[in-house]
């Protein structure tokens, strides 16, 4: 079975502190994706990690990704207020066609 | 450059009425996929469509849902004889078939 599993799932941190959202995924990947959803918005892609190793960063945010580990993460630098919102990584497995499969969202809140 | 055009953005319907959603994919992009998302849940692929043609429709319920994406006009999720359980935010996103997807703002389905 796919699965993508994405902890934590409620986050609430001080603005200017640093923090990681893990994101693991149960079998052989193609491409793994950051997504980010504002509440009643859609979602913007932030990251496309395309193989073993890859870093991506802007702003605040860097995204990394270890296929042997079949992880991802997510990490937030110096967090502001405007980085409140959910988190979603999305995993492309091989043999699943071109439907991606979603964690279910990691929400952060940034509190001055 | 028009982004994915979803509407309507907001859908009341009572039970057993049909629901049909519409979307339009960004210019150039011929491949058109179907998510759902329940509250506090990650997006559930449910159907990915090119011109005239269903790829892959493995996260269709089998009854009452029926997608399109027709030579002309924009794709269209229908769902017969709507329940409760039907209430969710339906996202489009369309590609070229290489690239990232491209989300809509979805629709909001409530059944009354």
């Amino acid at each position: 079975e796919l699965k993508v599993e994405q902890n934590p799932l409620f986050l609430s941190m001080q603005e200017g502190k640093n923090y990681t959202i893990y994101c693991n995924y149960s079998t052989t990947s193609d491409r793994l994706y950051w997504y980010r959803q504002d509440p009643g918005k859609s979602l913007e892609s932030l990251f496309v990690l395309l193989s073993n190793g890859a870093v991506k960063q802007e702003g605040r945010l860097m995204a990394s990704l270890d296929t042997k580990a079949r992880l991802s993460t997510l990490h937030i630098t110096a967090a502001v207020h405007d980085l409140s919102a959910t988190y979603f990584c999305a995993v492309e497995f091989m043999n699943s066609g071109y439907a991606l499969n979603f964690g279910k969202g990691t929400s952060l809140l940034v509190t001055p | 450059n028009a982004g994915v055009m979803q509407n309507p953005r907001h859908l009341v319907r009572r039970r057993g009425q049909e629901a049909r959603l519409r979307c339009s994919p960004m210019k150039g992009h011929s491949h058109v996929y179907w998510y759902r998302q329940l509250p506090e849940e990650g997006l559930k692929f449910m159907v990915y469509l090119q011109k005239e043609n269903i790829i892959d429709e493995s996260g269709m319920p089998k009854e009452r849902f029926s997608a399109e994406f027709p030579k002309e006009g924009p794709s269209i999720l229908r769902i017969q004889q709507v329940v409760r359980g039907d209430s969710a935010a339906y996202f489009c996103a369309s590609s070229r078939g290489d690239s990232p997807l491209h989300f809509g703002n979805g629709t909001r389905l409530t059944v009354t």
